[in-house]
């Protein structure tokens, strides 16, 4: 059964950084790539960039170029996002889901549960 | 970036009833549009793909139409469980955007 889990919610202070793991069960995340979506509350998705399959190439957002760095851990099956530089408005559930073959231009299925940031001094 | 045109954003309906929810794209995306069901602290779960695919395990009440710009997402007979809201993706190019929803609630 595929499954994506992702790490606990996180309270950070303006200006740091989170770190928020994804991991796969049930494929080889090697083959598929990952995307990272966030949701602030009351408000629609918005994508933040992906991590291709194969040689891990990524891309980001414009948004949040500069902000954002997506990761693998191949031995673990697990994709990770960091956002730095966090401001207040950045508090949301942040999701990763994987395109459900491996392309760009897939749908996303599954999604992992979400994991809740809040930044707040 | 391809901006994703939804509506309505809400929409009150019985049990029973037919709704259609529609979504534009800026530009046309072919037939990379998806479609998702959200309810409250969950993630969105795919209905539709390609505009028109039913995903597996998703009742045969759910329809999705269109191609291009303009999209319809049909919910047949409505059931209490369908009471959620509803956002349209579109996978043709990034950055991947979506509508502002459509939150279906009970008349």
């Amino acid at each position: 059964q595929v499954q994506l889990v992702q790490s606990g919610a996180e309270v950070k202070k303006p200006g740091a950084s989170v770190k928020v793991s994804c991991k796969a069960s049930g494929y080889s995340s090697i083959s598929y790539g990952m995307h990272w979506v966030r949701q602030a509350p009351g408000q629609r998705p918005e994508w933040m960039g992906w991590i291709n399959a194969g040689n891990d190439n990524t891309k980001y957002s414009q948004k949040f170029q500069g902000r954002v760095t997506i990761t693998r851990d191949r031995p673990a099956n697990t994709i990770y996002m960091e956002l730095s530089s966090l401001r207040s408005e950045d508090t949301a559930v942040y999701y990763c889901a994987r395109p459900a073959y491996g392309s760009g231009n897939d749908w996303f299925d599954p999604w992992g549960q979400g994991t809740l940031v809040t930044v707040s001094s | 970036d391809i901006q994703m045109t939804q509506s309505p954003s809400s929409l009150s309906a019985s049990v029973g009833d037919r709704v259609t929810i529609t979504c534009r794209a800026s530009q046309s995306i072919s037939s990379y549009l998806n479609w998702y069901q959200q309810k409250p602290g969950r993630a969105p779960k795919l209905l539709i793909y390609g505009a028109v695919s039913l995903q597996s395990g998703v009742p045969s009440r759910f329809r999705g139409g269109g191609s291009g710009t303009d999209f319809t997402l049909t919910i047949s007979s409505l059931q209490p469980e369908d009471f959620a809201t509803y956002y349209c993706q579109q996978s043709y190019s990034t950055p991947i955007t979506f509508g502002r929803g459509t939150r279906l609630e009970i008349k």
